[in-house]
């Protein structure tokens, strides 16, 4: 089964450093892998995501992440971060599970990451 | 605009009720999903459905049911059976069940008392 893992549970910053929430996971298969944020009482949104191709991924909010299938990594960074980015982060991993004799793709989640910027 | 509506935002029941949580999606979603989130364990499945009148169980079913009569409804029954009911519940949906990418509802926060 796949596990994933956020290696930070909680990341305090200053306004306009850089930061990186770390996320390993652990098939070695091809798996799709993931970027939510969640504000306080609501549901995931999507920051960005990894299928195919370049291993640097572009997400919304200045956010990217690099895909590292060597070391089973997806870490997200972004250089500069306002107060706004404050927030939960997940980092999940997405690969096709039998069930009941069909296939389906089954997102599995790390336990988050509480990014707190002050100012 | 399209999107994924669970309703209530919040919701108290005394121990010992069943209450059922709503999700209704109008993206045209084949596969619906319920997941669960509790402090510091991320989100954790507990059904999905494919398509119409079929679903799974996820990791935690034990002490939930579910139903999928409807393309745009996935309503969540959380039983009596279920031993620490207290969370917040997310839904999901994706286009189709080998489709990898999911939204999501706002939440339902359930408080059992």
């Amino acid at each position: 089964a796949q596990s994933v893992t956020q290696l930070d549970s909680q990341v305090p910053v200053f306004e306009e450093a850089p930061v990186e929430l770390r996320c390993n996971y652990s098939s070695s298969v091809s798996v799709y892998l993931f970027w939510y944020v969640q504000y306080p009482n609501q549901g995931l949104q999507l920051l960005l995501k990894y299928l195919s191709g370049s291993t640097l991924v572009k997400g919304i909010n200045g956010f990217e992440a690099e895909f590292n299938k060597s070391q089973t990594s997806f870490h997200l960074r972004k250089p500069s971060v306002h107060i706004s980015d404050t927030a939960e982060y997940f980092c999940a991993v997405s690969d096709l599970t039998n069930a009941g004799g069909t296939s389906y793709g089954k997102l599995t989640f790390g336990q988050g990451t509480i990014l707190t910027v002050h100012p | 605009d399209g999107g994924i509506t669970q309703s209530p935002k919040y919701l108290f029941r005394k121990e010992g009720q069943n209450v059922t949580l709503s999700c209704e999606q109008n993206l045209n979603h084949d596969a619906m999903y319920w997941y669960r989130q509790d402090p510091g364990q991320g989100l954790r499945l507990i059904y999905y459905s494919q398509i119409v009148n079929d679903f799974q169980k996820g990791d935690i079913a034990e002490g939930y049911s579910v139903s999928r009569e409807k393309k745009e409804s996935f309503p969540l029954t959380v039983t009596s059976a279920q031993k620490n009911p207290t969370a917040f519940y997310l839904c999901a949906s994706s286009i189709s069940g080998y489709s990898t990418e999911a939204f999501f509802g706002q939440g339902t926060r359930l408080t059992v008392v």
